[in-house]
């Protein structure tokens, strides 16, 4: 079965520093992947998204993601976090057939001044 | 416009009481999708509409009636809650049901008293 593994359930990082979060898929195929960042009470945004080309992808608020398919992963990265990224950060893969969303349990991140 | 709007932000209800959620998008997508999350949890998919038709449903209580009058609009019926149902409903769409970006709403807060 298509699942998303996001291994980290909290982190905290201080202003400025750099920071990955995780993301494990498990598909069959190509995967389509996508990360999300939700900040409390509010909706999803699309920060970034792999559907195939270049692993390395950029994506808005300087965050960038690498797909690696040997790892079967999709690690989300920033370089200098800001106060304004704390939230909840979510991986998502399209499953096939149905096209529906799996996502991954979350990560929410704290920033400390 | 590149934005989903979902009213009312807020709402409050008793268990007897009959509302209806509203979302509304003006990109030209055809479908629609409904969402339920619970603190601290990924959105749960509820519902999906493609062409105004429903495509999915995730074995939804009746207690909750998805409709769309027309292309840009979907509405969520509800009626006869339970306490459990207070969460956050999120409404998306995209451009077709398939290997598409999903553009989410801000969510309706609900409380079920």
């Amino acid at each position: 079965a298509q699942s998303v593994t996001q291994p980290d359930i909290h982190i905290t990082v201080s202003e400025g520093a750099s920071l990955e979060l995780r993301c494990n898929y498990s598909y069959g195929a190509t995967p389509y992947l996508f990360w999300y960042v939700q900040s409390p009470g509010q909706g999803l945004q699309l920060l970034l998204k792999y559907f195939s080309g270049d692993t390395l992808v950029q994506g808005i608020k300087g965050f960038e993601a690498e797909f690696k398919r040997s790892q079967s992963s999709f690690n989300l990265r920033k370089p200098s976090v800001h106060w304004s990224d704390a939230a909840e950060y979510f991986c998502a893969v399209v499953s096939s057939g149905t096209y529906k969303y799996i996502f991954g349990t979350g990560t929410r991140l704290k920033v400390l001044a | 416009d590149t934005e989903v709007t979902q009213t009312p932000k807020h709402l409050v209800m008793g268990m007897t009481n009959k509302k209806s959620l509203k979302c509304e998008q003006h990109m030209g997508h055809r479908a629609m999708y409904w969402y339920k999350q619970k603190a601290k949890k990924p959105p749960e998919l509820m519902f999906v509409y493609s062409y105004e038709k429903l495509s999915i449903n995730e074995s939804v209580p009746s207690r909750f009636s998805p409709e769309c009058p027309n292309s840009s609009l979907l509405n969520l019926h509800l009626h006869a809650l339970q306490p459990e149902d207070s969460a956050l409903y999120l409404c998306a769409s995209s451009h077709v049901q398939g290997v598409n970006e999903q553009f989410f709403g801000p969510g309706t807060r609900l409380t079920v008293l």
